[in-house]
């Protein structure tokens, strides 16, 4: 199994809807990393959560950290197609492992 | 746009044969770093470099290697290539090797193996 697990696997919503992206790790987790990802492009940041219960959030994107349940969640308020790609969460490991990613989210926004 | 750049697009080897993937870091970037991508899965740490050494790596056989240049550009070199070496490898640049969160991600490079 992996380490970073995320569900669901995929995604397909309604434009307007809001939805949410987890990701459970099986270790603790010290910094935990959301990236989104189109086809043909790289990975882009999107935010970075080191402390137990915090939240942050950029435009209508919100992503919190629960220390306690080494898990971090993604919530997108009201979809829009632009929204559509893989969304992966990844941890930091002290290790050369560097970044650990979980198997991705694909998300469809249907307009 | 992230400022990096990667080459060829897309490529198809046979198995067996060696390939050479090139990445353009952003300009100042010191630290460029290799993933392996499968297809539906996160990408997998391959190496790093630093000021044109090697940093760290990851789980990869040595037939996986690689090269970086003192004008931000590298490349990663796999030999005797295997089917399972079908992904896309993506670089990514950063300012130190500390600076995790703030790696800047290439389009990638898909590698098809047969």
């Amino acid at each position: 199994s992996q380490e970073l697990e995320q569900s669901p696997q995929s995604l397909i919503v309604q434009e307007g809807k809001n939805l949410t992206i987890n990701c459970t790790s099986s270790k603790t987790l010290y910094g935990l990393y959301w990236y989104k990802q189109k086809y043909g492009e790289g990975l882009i940041f999107l935010m970075m959560l080191q402390k137990g219960g915090e939240e942050k959030s950029h435009e209508k994107i919100t992503a919190k950290l629960d220390e306690k349940k080494q898990q971090s969640s993604l919530h997108i308020t009201a979809s829009q197609p632009s929204h559509a790609g893989i969304y992966l969460c990844g941890a930091d490991r002290a290790s050369y492992d560097k970044v650990i990613f979980g198997p991705g989210t694909s998300l469809s926004v249907i307009p | 746009e992230t400022g990096v750049t990667q080459s060829p697009t897309h490529l198809i080897k046979t198995r067996g044969q060696q390939v050479t993937l090139r990445c353009s870091s952003q300009s100042g970037h010191n630290t460029v770093s290799w993933y392996q991508q499968a297809l539906g899965q996160g990408p997998q740490f391959i190496f790093q470099y630093y000021r044109e050494e090697e940093n760290g790596r990851g789980n990869f056989p040595p037939r996986f290697s690689g090269l970086q240049f003192p004008n931000y550009s590298s490349e990663l070199n796999v030999n005797a290539l295997e089917l399972d070496d079908s992904a896309l490898y993506l670089c990514a640049s950063s300012l130190d090797p500390g600076q995790t969160y703030e790696q800047y991600f290439g389009p990638g490079t898909r590698l098809t193996v047969t």
